[in-house]
């Protein structure tokens, strides 16, 4: 079973417009969620992260929200550049354990 | 630059081969940890060390898989008998624990490929 999930495999945005790429989980213990980008033949590459005693997280163009009721976090990239053109997963951080639990990732696009 | 690195970057061996792969941590890292990838899907757990000590494992690490840090810094996995159900990208992360969250860094991978 997916305990994180990304339901959008892929996402197209104009450059210069805002991406939101979303990401759902079902275990409301996660206490720590992150944002990772990869480029094809290269490892993830940490953005952002967000800890469960926060809502917003921001670090220049890019922001994670977090809604714990809905269990959902979202990150918010403005202006979109095609430099961002990547996958992108989310993970969380079960309690108690320092592993990660990733999403099967997004496919951005940005178009120029 | 001193982040992660993994050697070799890219592997293609026989099926029933045995396999090894090293990861370069971040300097001063405490943490190190395995993951594995397979087309489409996220990265998995496989394993991490807090200096020399495994202290996880996931299940899927089967026994024909073995991990080591020995002294703390780099580490090996190795995978005995490869069969092609291992074909996969390997990543090695580190991190830096004081307590509370870490946020773990990747190094580049290893792409395995059993024929």
């Amino acid at each position: 079973d997916q305990q994180v999930k990304q339901n959008s495999p892929s996402l197209s945005v104009q450059e210069g417009r805002i991406s939101i790429l979303n990401c759902d989980y079902t275990n409301s213990m996660f206490d720590y969620f992150l944002w990772y980008k990869k480029y094809p033949a290269e490892g993830p590459t940490f953005l952002i992260s967000i800890s469960s005693i926060k809502d917003k997280n921001e670090d220049g163009r890019f922001t994670v929200f977090l809604n714990k009721s809905a269990k959902h976090l979202s990150l918010h990239i403005v202006p979109s550049q095609p430099g961002d053109s990547a996958v992108y997963f989310c993970a969380a951080s079960p309690p108690g354990t320092y592993k990660y639990i990733f999403g099967t990732g997004t496919r951005l696009k940005v178009l120029a | 630059d001193t982040g992660v690195s993994q050697d070799p970057r890219h592997k293609i061996t026989k099926r029933g081969q045995n396999v090894t792969f090293r990861c370069d941590p971040i300097s001063e890292h405490n943490r190190l940890y395995w993951y594995r990838q397979t087309l489409g899907q996220g990265p998995e757990f496989l394993t991490y060390f807090q200096n020399e000590a495994q202290l996880e494992k996931s299940r899927l690490l089967s026994d024909r898989f073995s991990a080591e840090r020995p002294k703390g810094s780099f580490s090996t996995l190795e995978i005995q008998r490869t069969e092609q159900g291992d074909s996969a990208m390997y990543l090695c992360a580190s991190s830096f624990w004081t307590g509370g969250t870490d946020t773990q860094y990747f190094g580049p991978g290893t792409r395995l490929t059993v024929l």
